[in-house]
């Protein structure tokens, strides 16, 4: 398994572009998320999903979009990039095991600079 | 509303001390809670879980005990190692709704 797979690693936006952030996972997880990360700050839940066609927001939504149309796929979706969502994105995918003991899994992120 | 608050760092510790970590939460209901351990240039990997009061979560040394009566969850070990220095966050989640501490930076001296 590759597990949580994100692209691209690095990103430069020039303020007003768009862009689509790729999230893969190969578990077969049906909880997948998207997170931001600044500098010396945890990371905020943008929007999460429960399973294939179903999307909800999440602490901090605005400015993106997401779909699930597949239960690997989770895109996010920048319309107009703003400054303020220069960051580190974060996919990640989870599931409940049968040892009732969640599991977990985080992409390696994506590092996105806005100027 | 749900929120986490953690003790800030940075620590810094010897080899072979035992390492202490505060986190406690706001929430209503019942959350699940977390901590996932951050390393330079990665995503955050699950150390541990709980997700009723007096659970106890334990993996590789760490621990943490869900206090109800006190609303906290802080990690513990009793015996550090260089190989954990990293970033320490704590998290809860509560109906689908994920919040995290702003982490804490440990780092190991031999």
């Amino acid at each position: 398994n590759a597990g949580v797979t994100q692209t691209p690693k690095f990103r430069i936006l020039k303020i007003g572009q768009s862009m689509t952030l790729q999230c893969t996972q190969d578990m077969n997880h049906n909880y997948m998320y998207w997170y931001r990360q600044d500098p010396g700050m945890g990371l905020k839940l943008i929007y999460y999903s429960v399973g294939a066609g179903i999307t909800d927001k999440g602490e901090v939504p605005n400015g993106y979009n997401v779909s699930r149309s597949t239960t690997e796929d989770f895109p996010l979706r920048l319309e107009l990039a703003a400054p303020s969502q220069t960051s580190v994105y974060f996919c990640a995918s989870s599931t409940l095991g049968t040892s009732g003991r969640e599991t977990q899994y985080f992409g390696p992120g994506t590092r996105l600079l806005v100027l | 509303g749900n929120s986490v608050t953690q003790m800030e760092g940075p620590v810094t510790l010897s080899e072979e001390a035992f390492l202490t970590i505060n986190c406690t939460y706001t929430a209503t209901g019942y959350p699940s809670l977390f901590w996932y351990v951050q390393y330079p240039g990665e995503g955050l990997q699950l150390l541990l879980k709980a997700t009723k009061a007096d659970d106890k979560g334990s993996n590789k040394g760490f621990e943490a005990t869900y206090r109800k009566e006190t609303t906290s969850f802080h990690l513990e070990k009793g015996s550090v190692q260089v190989s954990d220095s990293a970033v320490y966050f704590c998290a809860l989640r509560n109906n689908n709704d994920m919040r995290f501490g702003a982490g804490t930076r440990l780092t190991v001296k031999p």
